[in-house]
C-alpha cells in the first residue's frame, strides 16, 4: 500500500487568496487524482494528474480555478485560486495501488479548507 | 453508465448488534467492487473489495462483505458493532473505462453504547 501525505492538514482563507496543498507519496506512481469532498458529501473527483503531462479536468472544474503540478512520480500540488466560501471542502489526492483495474486506491488525509 | 447507490443516509445499531450498510449497483460487465470508512477528521481508509471469486470477502477490523450478482448488491457488515466503528462509509465501483471510481453517497454509521 501506498502512503501518502498532505500539507497542510487545514487552513482558514480570506476570500480572493490562494491556497496551494501539496500530496507527497512514498513511492513513484504515474497517476495522482484529486478529489473534493464538501461537507458532509461524497467524493467528486476534480482531476487526474499524470507525470509529464497536463492534468485532466472533470467536468465542472478548470485549470484556472484549480491548476496542477506534477513535477515527477512521487509529488503532485493543488492550488485553489481565487477562493470563495464556496471551496470550503476536504481535498483529497489518492494514488492507484498499482496498473491495474482491480488495484485498491489510496488516500491521503486530506486537507480541510475553510475560506471567509 | 455505471453507478453505485447506498440508500441509506445514516445507519443507527446498538454496541454488540450486527450491522449492515447497503450497497447497491448498476455495470456493464463485471463489477470490481470497493469499500471505504471515513473517520472523523480523517482521510478514507480502504476496507476491502470483490474482483472475483468468493462472494463473501472479508476485510480490515472484523468487516465483511456480501457479492450478490442476481441482487447487483454488495452490503457491509459486521457480526458485533464497536462504538469505533461509528463513521463514515463509502462503496464505490471501479469504472473500467478510464480507471475512475463511481462513489456513493455515503452511510453515515451511528453505534450507540
Amino acid at each position: 500500500s501506498a502512503v501518502i501525505s498532505q500539507k497542510p492538514s487545514r487552513d482558514i482563507c480570506q476570500r480572493g487568496t490562494s491556497l496551494t496543498i501539496q500530496c507527497q507519496v512514498d513511492s513513484q506512481v504515474t497517476m495522482m487524482f484529486w478529489y473534493r469532498q464538501q461537507p458532509g458529501q461524497s467524493l467528486t473527483l476534480i482531476a487526474t494528474a499524470n507525470q509529464g503531462s497536463e492534468a485532466t479536468y472533470e467536468s465542472g472544474f478548470v485549470i484556472d480555478k484549480f491548476p496542477i503540478s506534477r513535477p515527477n512520480l512521487t509529488f503532485s500540488t493543488l492550488t485553489v485560486s481565487n477562493m470563495s466560501p464556496e471551496d470550503s471542502s476536504i481535498y483529497l489526492c489518492s494514488v492507484p495501488g498499482g496498473s491495474g483495474t482491480t488495484d485498491t486506491q489510496y488516500f491521503g488525509p486530506g486537507t480541510r479548507l475553510t475560506v471567509l | 453508465a455505471q453507478s453505485v447507490a447506498q440508500p441509506e443516509d445514516q445507519v443507527n445499531v446498538a454496541e454488540g448488534n450486527p450491522l449492515t450498510v447497503k450497497c447497491t449497483y448498476s455495470v456493464s460487465g463485471n463489477p470490481y467492487l470497493f469499500w471505504y470508512v471515513q473517520y472523523p477528521n480523517r482521510g478514507l481508509q480502504f476496507l476491502l473489495k470483490y474482483i472475483t471469486g468468493d462472494n463473501l470477502v472479508k476485510g480490515s477490523y472484523g468487516f465483511e462483505a456480501e457479492f450478490n450478482k442476481s441482487q447487483t448488491s454488495f452490503h457491509l457488515k459486521k457480526p458485533s458493532a464497536l462504538v469505533s466503528d461509528s463513521a463514515l462509509y463509502f462503496c464505490a465501483v471501479r469504472d473500467i473505462s478510464n480507471y475512475q471510481l463511481i462513489w456513493g453517497a455515503g452511510t453515515k454509521l451511528i453505534i450507540k453504547p
